[in-house]
C-alpha cells in the first residue's frame, strides 16, 4: 500500500522545456518536502510545505517551484529545465509534529531526463 | 557549514557483520537517522538515535556518540538483499533533516 505516490517513476523532458513532477500522500502529513538527489550524491532539500506554509531553501534556484493545492498532493515544477537539472526527486512527507523522533516517509521518486 | 562524512562503497560476504560509520558536523543536533535505499526505489527508515548508546532492532543496530559526532550502522547476519545504499541523516537546530552521500552496499554469495 503505497503512502507517497510520485508520478511518474520516469520523466523525460527537453532543455528548456516546463516540466512538472507531481507527489501525493494517503498519511494526512501536514509537511510535505521535496528532495533533489543526483547520481551519487546525498538528497538535498529544495522546499517543503508545513501545511499551506511554503518554505525554500536558500540555494534552491528560482527555476524550482512548487504548488500544494491541497493537503494531499504537492508538485514540483521546473520552469526551464537545464541538462544540471537532470536528477532523481524525492517527494516525502512527515507529520509535522514537535521533536526529533520525527522520520521522514519517502515516495519512489521520479527519474527526470534533459535532452 | 553543514557536513556528514560515511565511505561511499563497501562489500561484504553473506553471513558476515559490517559496520557502516558516519561523522557530522551540524548547527545543532536533534536526532540521527539511518535510512535504506535500494536502487531505483524510495528511502526507507531504518533507525534513529538521539542519545549516546546503541539501539538495536534485529538485525539491525545504530550507535551513536554525540561528543564525538559519530554514529554508525551496525548490520548482522548479511543477506543478499540487504545489498543497497545506506543514508545517514542528521536533524540540525531548525529541524531540517541534512543527508549524507551513503554507502553502497555489496553483499556477496
Amino acid at each position: 500500500d503505497a503512502m507517497v505516490i510520485q508520478n511518474p517513476r520516469y520523466q523525460v523532458t527537453q532543455f528548456g522545456k516546463p516540466v512538472t513532477l507531481s507527489c501525493s500522500q494517503t498519511l494526512n502529513h501536514n509537511v510535505m518536502y521535496w528532495y533533489q538527489q543526483k547520481s551519487s550524491q546525498a538528497p538535498k532539500l529544495l522546499f517543503h510545505y508545513y501545511d499551506k506554509d511554503f518554505n525554500n531553501e536558500a540555494d534552491t534556484p528560482d527555476n524550482f517551484q512548487s504548488r500544494r493545492p491541497n493537503t494531499s498532493f504537492c508538485f514540483l515544477d521546473i520552469r526551464s529545465p537545464g541538462l544540471g537539472d537532470a536528477a532523481m526527486y524525492l517527494c516525502a512527507t512527515s507529520r509535522g509534529t514537535a521533536g526529533g523522533t520525527e522520520k521522514l516517509f519517502f515516495g519512489s521518486g521520479t527519474q527526470l531526463s534533459v535532452l | 557549514g553543514q557536513n556528514i562524512d560515511q565511505p561511499t562503497e563497501m562489500t561484504a560476504t553473506e553471513g558476515a557483520i559490517v559496520q557502516i560509520n558516519c561523522t557530522y558536523q551540524t548547527s545543532g543536533f536533534n536526532g540521527l537517522f539511518w535510512y535504506q535505499q535500494h536502487a531505483g526505489e524510495a528511502p526507507t527508515f531504518l533507525s534513529y538515535n538521539v542519545l549516546d548508546g546503541l539501539e538495536e532492532k534485529g538485525r539491525f543496530s545504530s550507535f551513536l556518540s554525540r561528543s564525538k559526532g559519530y554514529s554508525y550502522l551496525l548490520l548482522k547476519e548479511l543477506q543478499m538483499k540487504d545489498s543497497a545504499s545506506y543514508l545517514c541523516a542528521v536533524r540540525d537546530e531548525t529541524d531540517k533533516l541534512i543527508f549524507g552521500t551513503g554507502t553502497r552496499l555489496q553483499v556477496f554469495p
